[in-house]
């Protein structure tokens, strides 16, 4: 069975720190990984995807991707109050069916 | 460009009866899902359409729940008849190509079995 594995938290930092959310997958066969933000009560909003080995930045927030250890994180740099969130990590392999994990809580505090 | 549509956003019934949500994806995407959200947990995938065709069910329990998307446009998920263990947010998502990482999330429907 695929499983997509996070530790569930909560993961608490100060404000203005880095945010470092893991995740390891079950399924070699996953090729495609992506983040997504849930804030309590909401819905998930995509954040972040990555296709290959490395790393991918987009403004505040890098992706790793590492398919040999099979391992995926986020970070999250200067984090703020409004990061304050569930975050979901998600992968999928060739048959584009997605597989979620059950989320990291993190709490930035002021 | 509007957003994903579900309706209703909450429901309450009693175990036994049945209960049946929609969803209208965003225009012009193929792929529509349905999952099941409990609470503390991630989004399991109930069921995966590609246009009007079934891409994936395995984790659609067949003999209650139930899916359809007639026209390849909206699509209704049913529950007949629930269990107390159906009690979660169904949570209808689209994307335009069948890669799920573009998926855009509905609001949900949370569902309260008692």
């Amino acid at each position: 069975q695929k499983e997509v594995e996070q530790n569930s938290g909560p993961l608490s930092v100060p404000e203005g720190a880095i945010a470092s959310l893991n995740c390891t997958y079950s399924d070699r066969g996953s090729q495609s990984f992506f983040w997504y933000r849930q804030y309590s009560g909401k819905s998930p909003e995509l954040i972040m995807f990555i296709y290959s080995n490395g790393d991918k930045e987009d403004g505040r927030f890098t992706a790793q991707l590492n398919k040999a250890s099979q391992y995926v994180s986020l970070l999250i740099r200067d984090s703020q109050p409004s990061d304050s969130a569930t975050y979901l990590c998600a992968g999928s392999g060739g048959s584009y069916i997605p597989t979620f994990g059950r989320g990291t809580s993190l709490i930035v505090h002021p | 460009e509007a957003g994903v549509a579900q309706s209703p956003r909450y429901k309450i019934i009693e175990k036994r009866q049945s209960v049946a949500f929609w969803c209208n994806p965003i225009s012009g995407h193929a792929t529509l899902y349905w999952y099941q959200q409990i609470l503390g947990q991630g989004p399991k995938l109930l069921i995966q359409f590609q246009n009007n065709g079934v891409v994936d069910d395995s984790q659609l329990p067949k003999d209650r729940f139930s899916a359809e998307r007639l026209k390849g446009v909206d699509s209704t998920l049913k529950i007949q008849p629930a269990k107390l263990e159906d009690s979660a947010v169904y949570l209808c998502a689209s994307s335009f190509g069948a890669t799920p990482g573009e998926q855009y999330f509905g609001p949900g429907t949370r569902l309260t079995v008692t």
